[in-house]
């Protein structure tokens, strides 16, 4: 099994544009979870699908994150537009059944 | 609100040594307590779950123990290595909501 896929590795981008950030997890597992690492705040999640259906997003930080799960292989976090505040690494997880959770390599992401 | 708080953030200990890693949370009320490691520029990985009826877990040289009434776990490693240099994370799952939050971590460097 190929682990949890987080695609790009890194994003360098300019302040006011919009980032994609996607993940693919590991096949079968219902959950998936979108955090935030940065040095200040630590490791926060974000949002979490179970069945490709959002549960909870109350750690989204504001209007300009969303996030999508069209299907059980794929999910996106969109920033629009973006701002230096947001750079941090971000991480995608998954799991079988909500407990242990499978933390894909991360997105490192520079706003300037 | 639970807080979790991993305290010092960053130990160093010459190798061999036996050493305990802490992990003070704040509602007791939790579902599970998880241990995790982070390799630099790494995701985690998942290294002890304790479900809240139990009062540890081994794997290996790591054993983490939990007592909720006072609000800790410890992770315990024997013999330390220079492979286990890395930041160890613990994350309280409370409710079985499957929302972990997690402290800002103990960055362990193991001296050869």
């Amino acid at each position: 099994d190929a682990g949890v896929i987080q695609s790009p590795r890194h994003e360098v981008t300019e302040m006011g544009q919009e980032v994609t950030l996607r993940c693919k997890p590991i096949s079968g597992h219902d959950y998936l979870f979108w955090y935030r690492q940065t040095m200040m705040r630590g490791l926060e999640l974000l949002i979490y699908f179970n069945n490709n259906v959002p549960i909870d997003d109350s750690g989204m930080p504001e209007d300009r994150f969303s996030a999508k799960m069209p299907n059980a292989s794929f999910s996106t976090l969109k920033i629009q537009p973006s701002e230096p505040r947001d750079s941090a690494v971000y991480f995608c997880a998954s799991s079988p059944w909500g407990d242990t959770q499978y933390f894909g390599p991360g997105t490192r992401l520079t706003v300037l | 609100k639970q807080e979790v708080t991993q305290i010092p953030a960053a130990l160093s200990v010459p190798e061999g040594e036996n050493l305990v890693l802490n992990c003070s949370f704040t509602d007791s009320a939790i579902y599970n307590l998880q241990w995790f490691r982070q390799d630099p520029g790494k995701g985690l990985t998942s290294l002890l779950l304790i479900q809240s009826s139990q009062r540890e877990q081994t794997s290996g040289r790591l054993n983490a123990s939990l007592d909720k009434s006072s609000g800790r776990s410890t992770l315990y490693i024997a013999a330390s290595q220079p492979g286990d240099s890395a930041t160890y994370l613990c994350a309280a799952m409370t409710g079985a909501n499957s929302k972990l939050t997690f402290g800002k971590g103990i960055t362990l460097s193991v001296r050869p």
